[in-house]
């Protein structure tokens, strides 16, 4: 399966812990983005991203979150100190190095904060 | 600033019967693209379309068909015949700006 994947699938964190995401984008495809997903709620753009660049990051808390795509391996999507509030799903979605082509989207991380 | 507005949360209807998912878009560009996503009850999601802001022709595919009105920053999208299978959230985007979606139930 050459689509973007997305590991762990499940992740369960204790308060204060450090939650760590990652996304490896489809094969050829520059352009990452992440997104939260409150249960119920609809999808809320955090970063966008192209290699060893932060395009966009209007989403993102100022504090605690951050985000990378190095050179080599995947996006990687952190969170600090995690709270009860960040439980939710982060999907990440890549695209080509063409702007505005669709996005193809992982299966998403559901982070459960405990 | 880019924004889009999904003003329906959620829409019921019965199956066989037409729906239309209403979606309001603003930005400043000249040039964009819209998007549609569906977003099924397994959670994935899934693309539709995309449209460029110059191409204002109305697209159909099968059941699907989406409506694109410039004047009205309106980028509208209808189920025909709707069946079961049809129920998800269904998202608009506008670049990668993402709507709130509005979340369709088909009931037999």
């Amino acid at each position: 399966n050459a689509g973007v994947m997305q590991n762990p699938r499940h992740l369960v964190r204790r308060r204060g812990q450090e939650a760590r995401l990652r996304c490896s984008p489809m094969k050829g495809h520059s352009h990452v983005y992440w997104y939260r997903q409150l249960p119920e709620e609809g999808l809320k753009f955090m970063v966008y991203l192209q290699k060893e660049n932060i395009i966009d990051e209007s989403g993102m808390p100022k504090e605690r979150f951050s985000a990378e795509f190095p050179k080599e391996g995947p996006s990687i999507l952190r969170i600090q100190q995690v709270v009860r509030g960040d439980s939710a799903a982060y999907f990440c979605a890549s695209s080509l190095p063409t702007e505005n082509t669709e996005a193809f989207f992982g299966q998403g991380t559901r982070l459960t904060v405990v | 600033a880019q924004k889009v507005t999904q003003a329906q949360t959620e829409i019921s209807v019965v199956e066989k019967e037409d729906v239309t998912l209403d979606c309001v878009y603003e930005t400043r560009d000249t040039t964009y693209y819209l998007f549609w996503y569906k977003q099924p009850p397994s959670g994935e999601l899934v693309f539709l379309i995309r449209r460029n802001s110059f191409d204002e022709q109305n697209e159909i595919s099968g059941r699907y068909s989406w409506n694109f009105q410039k004047s009205t920053s309106s980028f509208n999208f209808t189920i025909t015949a709707s069946q079961v299978v049809d129920s998800a959230v269904y998202f608009c985007a506008l670049s990668f700006y993402f709507g709130s979606g509005t979340k369709l139930n088909v009931k037999p």
